[in-house]
């Protein structure tokens, strides 16, 4: 069955520094996959997807995320992380025949001054 | 893109009644979606409900306890039956757009339930 592995419940930077938020999928096929941000009180906004096209991919708010099919992974980063970064971010996969989003269980990123 | 609203944005109930909430969406969309958000956890996917047939109900999820309606291609609700302590999360609507392959989804803002 295809999943998706946060593998850090919370991460805590310094303003300044990088951001790694790290997600593993498990698949039988080449899946699509997306990261999601949600802040407070706020619905949620896609960041970026991957869909087979181009492995490096960039979103909004100067987020990128690498698919990596030999490690299964789908790392989000960005070069130095702000004030209004923090949030929930959740890595998402979509099961067979585009139904089913299936959610990660999110990663809290608190960015501290 | 698809703007979405949802009516109620929060909500305070009494255990054993119903709650009925409203998703607007701006545009015309075929596939709709109600998601559970429980207090610190992840989405759940509670059904899909698609204009013009009954909703499909994720495991777990019943239409005696969630029922909804699709009336058309704009507007659902979902209601939470019944209520318990238990049943108290943010509940969003979301819906899917596009054509061909892979369609982004949108999320509503989300209403934030609370059952005493």
């Amino acid at each position: 069955a295809q999943s998706v592995t946060q593998l850090d419940s919370h991460v805590s930077v310094s303003e300044g520094t990088p951001v790694l938020l790290r997600c593993n999928y498990s698949s039988s096929y080449s899946p699509s996959l997306f990261w999601y941000v949600q802040h407070p009180n706020k619905g949620l906004q896609l960041l970026l997807k991957y869909t087979s096209a181009a492995t490096l991919v960039k979103g909004i708010n100067g987020f990128e995320a690498e698919f990596k099919k030999s490690e299964t992974s789908f790392h989000l980063t960005k070069p130095s992380a702000h004030m209004s970064d923090a949030a929930e971010y959740f890595c998402v996969s979509i099961s067979g025949g585009y139904n089913k989003l299936i959610f990660g269980a999110g990663t809290r990123l608190a960015v501290h001054p | 893109s698809a703007v979405i609203s949802q009516k109620p944005s929060r909500d305070i109930c009494q255990r054993g009644t119903s709650l009925t909430i409203q998703c607007q969406v701006d545009s015309q969309v075929t596939m709709m979606f109600w998601y559970r958000q429980q207090p610190g956890q992840s989405l759940t996917l509670i059904a899909t409900a698609n204009q013009g047939s009954e909703a499909t109900y994720e495991s777990g999820f019943v239409i005696d306890k969630f029922p909804i309606s699709r009336p058309n291609l704009t507007f659902s609700t979902l209601t939470v039956s019944n209520m318990s302590p238990e049943d108290s999360s943010i509940y969003l609507c979301s819906v899917r757009v596009g054509t061909g392959g892979y369609n982004e989804q949108f999320f509503g803002p989300g209403t934030r339930l609370t059952v005493l």
